[in-house]
Formats: C-alpha cells, sequence, structure tokens
C-alpha cells in the first residue's frame, strides 16, 4: 500500500508559539490530502482538506486564520497551528488519497 | 449532517468472533469503511462496503444494508494483536473525504 509519513512525530511547544506539521506521500502522488485532530479516546475529526495548488478547504468550526495549511507540492502538506495554546494539545494525523486513504503516523502535540 | 454511531467498547476473549456495529445516517451514500486504530498509531484500512452484503477479507468480514442504515464489521479467530479501536467512515459526498464514526474500544483477553 502507499505510504505517507509524517514529520515530527511529537512536539512539546509554549504557549503563543506556531508549531509546523508535515504530511509527505512518499510513493505516490496526492492531489489532495486531509487533516484530522484526534483527541484522546475520541473518533477523528475532519479539519480540512489540503488541495495541491490552492487554498484549502476547512470545516465547519476549524478556525483557517490558527490552523494554515500549504498544499505545494504532490508529495506535501503542511500545517501550522499557529499561537499554539494548551487547548490544542491533540493528535494530528494526515492522509493522503489514492482509491482510499493512507494515514501518516500522526503527530502528538502537547501545548504548555 | 452525518452522523455514524457504534458501541463504546467491547471485550471478548481470544479466539472468540466479535461484531461491532454501526449506524450511520447520511445526506448521501457512498459507501461504508472500516479502520483499525492501535494505540498511539495511524488508522489503517480494513475493509469496505458500497453494495449490500457480505465483504470477507481474512478474518475480518463487513456486512452493509443501505435499507438500514446499518453495517457491522466481524472480527473471527480473535487474537490478542487485535486489541484496538475500530471505526466506521463514510464520504460525506462524492468525494475522498472521510467522516468517521464514534469509533469501538475492543478488548481481547487471553
Amino acid at each position: 500500500g502507499a505510504v505517507v509519513s509524517q514529520h515530527p512525530s511529537w512536539v512539546i511547544c509554549k504557549s503563543g508559539t506556531s508549531v509546523k506539521i508535515e504530511c509527505r506521500s512518499l510513493d505516490f502522488q496526492a492531489t489532495t490530502m486531509f487533516w484530522y485532530r484526534q483527541f484522546p479516546k475520541q473518533s477523528l475529526m475532519l479539519m480540512a482538506t489540503s488541495n495541491e495548488g490552492s487554498k484549502a478547504t476547512y470545516e465547519q468550526g476549524v478556525e483557517k486564520d490558527k490552523f494554515l495549511i500549504n498544499h505545494a507540492s504532490l508529495t506535501l502538506s503542511t500545517l501550522t497551528v499557529t499561537s499554539a495554546h494548551p487547548e490544542d494539545s491533540s493528535f494530528y494525523i494526515c492522509s493522503g488519497a489514492q482509491e482510499t486513504q493512507y494515514f501518516g503516523p500522526g503527530t502528538r502535540l502537547l501545548v504548555l | 449532517g452525518q452522523s455514524l454511531e457504534q458501541p463504546s467498547e467491547v471485550t471478548a476473549v481470544e479466539g472468540a468472533i466479535v461484531q461491532i456495529n454501526c449506524t450511520y445516517q447520511t445526506s448521501g451514500f457512498y459507501g461504508l469503511s472500516w479502520y483499525q486504530q492501535h494505540d498511539g498509531g495511524a488508522p489503517t484500512f480494513l475493509s469496505y462496503n458500497a453494495l449490500d452484503g457480505l465483504e470477507e477479507t481474512g478474518r475480518f468480514s463487513s456486512f452493509l444494508s443501505r435499507s438500514d442504515s446499518y453495517g457491522y464489521l466481524l472480527l473471527q479467530e480473535l487474537q490478542m494483536k487485535d486489541s484496538a479501536s475500530y471505526f466506521c467512515a463514510v464520504p460525506p459526498d462524492n468525494t475522498d473525504k472521510l467522516i468517521f464514526g464514534t469509533g469501538t474500544r475492543l478488548q481481547v483477553f487471553p
């Protein structure tokens, strides 16, 4: 199956700082990638659809100015959490679509 | 909007059979998928149903009844490694994005 990587796998930052998470499709080209957030013992919540070469589409209730998404190439999408706060601490997972969705290993963010 | 309901937790013993149910409400229907997620890991694809009936993939099978807006995942010959969370998921429209169910945590005991 297709492989998706994420970097970093975990990150700790101070409140008020920004954090960038990278999502790469390693062996396929993904014109569309998705970003999810998952709180402990909860389901995956779709945050946004990342489209190569165009603006991301955000789900209702997700602040586009807080969660900046850039999809600069067919193999790379980035999510930047701006001015992070403790409530942004979560598990962030990306996926690339090729007939089905292939998920990255996730990035655990802890905001102190 | 879309909603997918699952039991929060299921327990079983090794070698047993367990069924995880999913009832959904969607404005349109474009198939039902099942994913497995171990703690701290990525979801991995298990099975997909576009039409009514049973799809079998090794020890895992998935069933769909579109008239009942209902599906289930059947796990046979349970192993300890099957302890994980299981999610049903649907595309809310005819695109690749997915909306996930509430999730079911399966615990397999020796």
